[in-house]
């Protein structure tokens, strides 16, 4: 079956440093990518997407590129805030499970200091 | 306001008891999701929902049951709640779609002594 594979965390950063979170799948076919991130008390929101390979998602300065070579889609951001601090999980879907159902990595907890 | 709602946020109950966790979207998404969060595990999907009235298995449906009676609604109950069911639960929903994302709602904590 489908799996994911996130770095292991926990992860403490200074202010204004580069992030990179690392995340590979296993998967058959075509699968779309995601990373979600989750604020403490709150619920999971979408970061960012991809749906090809070689796709790139991004939002809030966080980007992330689909490898199919690799079989990664790492997360990266230039330059971190405190804010930035939550758990990020990376997921998969439309692999050799249904399309509408994703699988998750574990998470990577992420710790910015000021 | 749109969105997808969870009740109740907290819940402490005893072994044995049964226990129902709601959950409510306003978007008419067609599917909707049930998941458990667990340290080490990320989230495990514990049963999906197609439509009103269709339901299915995911990874850890052992113990849990579910119905969907209503589009908007998807409420999960644990018949016979045990300690191994001590988590953090959370309902999504999404569109028709293929590869759409999911919506989330903000979570049940659920202790059970």
């Amino acid at each position: 079956g489908d799996s994911v594979t996130q770095m292991e965390g926990p992860v403490t950063l200074s202010e204004e440093a580069f992030l990179t979170i690392n995340c590979t799948y296993t998967a058959t076919g075509y699968p779309s990518l995601f990373w979600y991130v989750q604020y403490p008390g709150e619920g999971l929101q979408l970061l960012l997407k991809a749906t090809k390979a070689d796709d790139k998602g991004s939002n809030k300065g966080f980007e992330a590129t689909y490898r199919k070579e690799t079989t990664s889609f790492h997360l990266e951001k230039g330059s971190v805030q405190v804010s930035d601090s939550a758990v990020y999980f990376c997921a998969l879907s439309g692999g050799s499970g249904s399309a509408r159902q994703l699988t998750f990595g574990s998470g990577t907890q992420l710790t910015v200091l000021p | 306001d749109a969105g997808i709602t969870q009740s109740p946020r907290y819940k402490i109950t005893e072994t044995g008891r049964q226990v129902t966790l709601m959950c409510h979207q306003t978007w008419s998404h067609s599917y909707m999701f049930w998941y458990r969060q667990d340290l080490g595990h990320g989230l495990r999907l514990i049963y999906y929902s197609a439509a009103a009235d269709i339901t299915d298995k995911g990874e850890v449906p052992d113990g849990y049951v579910v119905s969907r009676s209503k589009t908007e609604n998807f409420p999960l109950t644990l018949e016979s709640a045990t300690r191994s069911q001590t988590s953090v639960y959370f309902c999504a929903s999404s569109e028709r779609v293929n590869n759409q994302p999911q919506h989330f709602g903000d979570g049940t904590r659920l202790s059970i002594l």
